[in-house]
Order: C-alpha cells, then structure tokens, then sequence
C-alpha cells in the first residue's frame, strides 16, 4: 500500500514570495490533515479536510495560509506571502474512518520550508 | 480545548536500559491516541494505536497503556537500543477526528 506523497521534500523562499505544498493521501482516506511543526515542537493542526469540505480550520492563518482539497483526494496548501516565522516542517497525513470508529492517522515525509 | 503534555521533554539512557516515557491530557473524552516516532528530519511513523476501550497495546519491545480516568498513557520501551533513540510523539483522536500533538519527548540511548 502506497504512503501518504507529499512534494517538495524542500523548499528555501524568500520573505513576501508565494509557496505551494502538494499531498497525495492514501487511496480511501476520505480525512485529510495539514500540521505544521515548528522546530523542537509537536505538531500543530492547520487544516483538516473530510473529503473535499473542511472540518477544522481554526488555527489556519487566513490572511496568509490557504488550502484546498479538490475532488476529495489530492490537497494543496499554499502561503502568500510568506514571513521569516512560517519557516517550519509541513506534514500532511490521512485517516479512514471506519464502521467501527477512527483508525490510525499515516503521515508524509514533509516538506521543510526556510524563509529566508 | 485538549492539552497534551509529554514528559520529559528530553532523556538520555544507556542501552539496554527500559525506559517508560509519560503522556498526559485534560480531556478524557477520546477515541484513540496514537503513539508515533519521529526521526531527526523525516515524518511521523505510527507505533501503536490503542482505541479508548482498550487499556494497552504491545508491539514488539513496546508497550503503550492507556488510563482515561487519570488522563494519562505511557510508552515503555524494554531493552532500549542506540536505534531507538528519536524523537516520540503522543497524540489524541477526539470528536470530529481532531488529532492533538504533544510536544514530543527526544530519547537518545548511548551505546
């Protein structure tokens, strides 16, 4: 079974320039997950889809982050422009939901974002 | 809102030691919490998942428990090895399938 993709693995921009990150979930995960962790830090939720609707957007800054999950499967999550403190790790992981409950959540690799 | 407390926040063993790293939440009203492994630079792997009904997992030399009534689960590690030393993270399933992070626990286990 294919893991959660997640590219780039790296990215350097500089202050005030746009970014893209790209996930891929597991084929049948209809929840899907944007956490961004922040060095020496837990993991921290962005974003969380529930196929192509979002559930919980709470923490996402509005003003820069934005995110999309078209067609319930592959998600994006972009930030423009981009300051010096959104350099972090953005992990994206997916869930199933089944008849009996939640199951185990998989993550990515992450994509290492430097501001610069 | 839940709080997730992981302590402490570092340790350093020698191998061959058991080690048991603590866990702690506020709220008591989960599905499931999750016990993963993070090396230096790379993503999160799922070691155990114990579901809110159940009190303990074990896989392999691991071996996760789980008392909703104190708020509290443990990860004991048995016969530590230099292989095990990474960051671990708890985190907790509630309602609407929101996963909350702990701050992590970084184990390096000397040779």
């Amino acid at each position: 079974e294919a893991g959660v993709a997640q590219s780039p693995r790296y990215k350097i921009i500089e202050k005030r320039q746009s970014v893209a990150f790209w996930c891929n979930p597991i084929s049948g995960h209809a929840t899907l997950y944007w956490y961004q962790q922040i060095l020496g830090q837990g993991p921290k939720l962005l974003i969380q889809f529930q196929n192509n609707g979002v559930v919980d957007d709470s923490q996402l800054p509005k003003d820069r982050f934005s995110a999309e999950r078209l067609k319930g499967v592959d998600s994006t999550l972009k930030i423009q422009p981009a300051k010096l403190e959104d350099s972090a790790v953005y992990l994206c992981a997916s869930s199933l939901i089944s008849t009996w409950g939640y199951t185990e959540a998989f993550f990515g690799q992450g994509t290492r974002l430097t501001v610069v | 809102k839940q709080e997730v407390t992981q302590i402490p926040a570092a340790l350093s063993v020698p191998e061959g030691e058991n080690l048991v790293l603590n866990c702690s939440f506020t709220d008591s009203a989960i599905y499931n919490l999750q016990w993963f492994r993070q090396d230096p630079g790379k993503g999160l792997t799922s070691l155990l998942l114990i579901q809110s009904s159940q009190r303990e997992q074990t896989s392999g030399r691991l071996n996760a428990s789980l008392d909703k009534s104190s708020g509290r689960s443990t990860l004991y590690i048995a016969a530590s090895q230099p292989g095990d030393s990474a960051t671990y993270l708890c985190a907790l399933r509630q309602g609407g399938s929101r996963l909350t992070f702990g701050e992590g626990t970084q184990l390096t286990v000397n040779p």
